[in-house]
């Protein structure tokens, strides 16, 4: 599988502020994502980073909100703009790798607003 | 109705134990399926992929229902390195290649 790093590991940041995540891959892969895990929940997708053209957002998540950057087939970036406590999640960044359907993750950003 | 619902546990059992986890999920459609393992603090790691003739991982034994939309997952002879939390996770089939997660399911193994 994949190895993949995200930067910064954890951050405490003051609302109204922005964050912007960074996720590399060991390996270029067509597919990245962006995860959210809210304290004591399921991990839910944010939106689909695609190379060369804009992300794809699931219900919920908005552009202005995550921006997302994917500028090559290794690395991707998510930013949390304007941010509220309500923020306050681990990202996770994801990829297919190996040719199966099955997704491996990076190890996160923990993101405290205060 | 969630997409994908599981007992949130805790299960604490003793090592040596056999314990079975079970899921539901809502859209018949969904093709894929997965337990992952997520320690505290750490992102979650593919366990094995759930295929529809049931398959086995060492101690680890997946199977699925598709009439039901139920999915298990058992773990024989229990290990105190199997306590983590474990996510039962179903591709969304209308969203690309969305992944919809369970809560998940506490195990505490306990010497």
């Amino acid at each position: 599988s994949a190895v993949i790093s995200q930067k910064p590991s954890r951050d405490i940041c003051q609302r109204g502020t922005s964050l912007t995540i960074q996720c590399q891959v060991d390996s270029q892969v067509t597919m990245m994502f962006w995860y959210r895990q809210q304290p004591g929940q399921s991990l839910t997708l944010i939106a689909t980073a695609n190379q060369g053209s804009e992300a794809t957002y699931e219900s919920g998540f908005v552009i202005d909100k995550f921006p997302i950057s994917r500028p090559n087939l290794t690395f991707s970036t998510l930013t949390v703009s304007n941010m509220s406590p309500e923020d306050s999640s681990i990202y996770l960044c994801s990829v297919f790798s190996g040719g199966a359907d099955t997704q491996y993750f990076g190890p996160g950003t923990r993101l405290t607003v205060l | 109705r969630k997409e994908v619902e599981q007992d949130p546990g805790p299960f604490n059992v003793p090592e040596g134990a056999t314990v079975a986890f079970n899921c539901t999920y809502s859209n018949s459609a969904s093709q894929s399926f997965f337990w992952y393992r997520q320690d505290c603090r750490k992102e979650p790691k593919l366990l094995m992929s759930v295929y529809s003739s049931g398959n086995e991982d060492g101690r680890f034994t997946a199977q699925l229902n598709r009439a039901s939309q139920y999915i298990s997952l058992l773990i024989r002879d229990s290990k105190l390195s199997d306590s983590a939390t474990y996510l039962c996770v179903v591709n969304a089939p209308n969203s690309g290649y969305a992944l919809n997660f369970g809560k998940g399911t506490s195990l505490l193994v306990t010497p």
